[in-house]
């Protein structure tokens, strides 16, 4: 079992740029969700993908927006970066279903450390 | 609105003696309530689940509703304990199915 896997893992951007992180989720998990870490926080809910729908959405501004494909591997694009998105970016598996109780724990990948300059 | 609170962003403690992370969380209806760990250049890894009423590593947690509480209990600490650990909560309501809030940290230092 490879686990969740994201690239890049590091990747250097500037101001005004937009960036494409990706995920590929553990095989058989439909579920995928996306969390920003900042330095000394725990990780903050940005979105989650079921079965290539939208299922929940974090505080976050529209610059922030996603996708799950047939494969049910997810892309995480942000616009027009600012400093303030300089973080550590994790995604997470899970095989939570629609209904389902929510004891499904998430699984994480090792992330994508973002830096804004 | 859900919250998660972990009031110990750092906690040493000497080898062999018991060890206690507090976690206090704030949800309207029944939680879900996990702890997981990040060891040392590691990803962030689940080591229980209220719902399992396991102990991993030798590690309890027990939800108290009452109390708001989960704290995570050891009672002789090791080395190798030495980690962050994050409490979370899932919730959030129909329809999303499985979103979690997660605390800010307790980094446990464990000395010999």
């Amino acid at each position: 079992d490879a686990g969740v896997t994201q690239s890049p893992t590091h990747l250097i951007k500037t101001r005004g740029q937009h960036v494409t992180l990706r995920c590929s989720p553990i095989s058989g998990h439909k579920s995928v969700s996306w969390y920003q870490q900042v330095l000394g926080q725990g990780p903050q809910f940005i979105f989650q993908y079921y079965e290539k729908e939208e299922r929940g959405r974090g505080n976050f501004p529209d610059r922030f927006s996603a996708r799950q494909f047939p494969n049910y591997s997810s892309e995480l694009n942000v616009n027009a970066l600012l400093l303030g998105d300089s973080a550590l970016y994790l995604c997470a598996s899970s095989l939570a279903r629609v209904g389902q109780l929510r004891n499904q724990p998430q699984h994480f990948g090792d992330g994508t450390r973002l830096s804004i300059l | 609105a859900q919250r998660v609170t972990q009031p110990e962003k750092l906690l040493s403690v000497f080898k062999g003696a018991p060890v206690e992370l507090k976690c206090n969380y704030s949800y309207s209806g029944s939680p879900e309530l996990f702890w997981y760990v990040q060891y040392s250049r590691q990803r962030l890894q689940l080591l229980l689940r209220h719902i399992s009423r396991e102990s991993i590593k030798g590690f309890t947690a027990d939800l108290n509703k009452g109390e708001t509480s989960f704290h995570l209990k050891k009672p002789f600490a090791q080395e190798e304990d030495s980690a962050m650990y994050y409490c979370a909560l899932s919730g959030g309501g129909a329809p999303v199915v499985n979103k979690f809030y997660f605390g800010s940290g307790t980094k446990l230092n464990v000395k010999p």
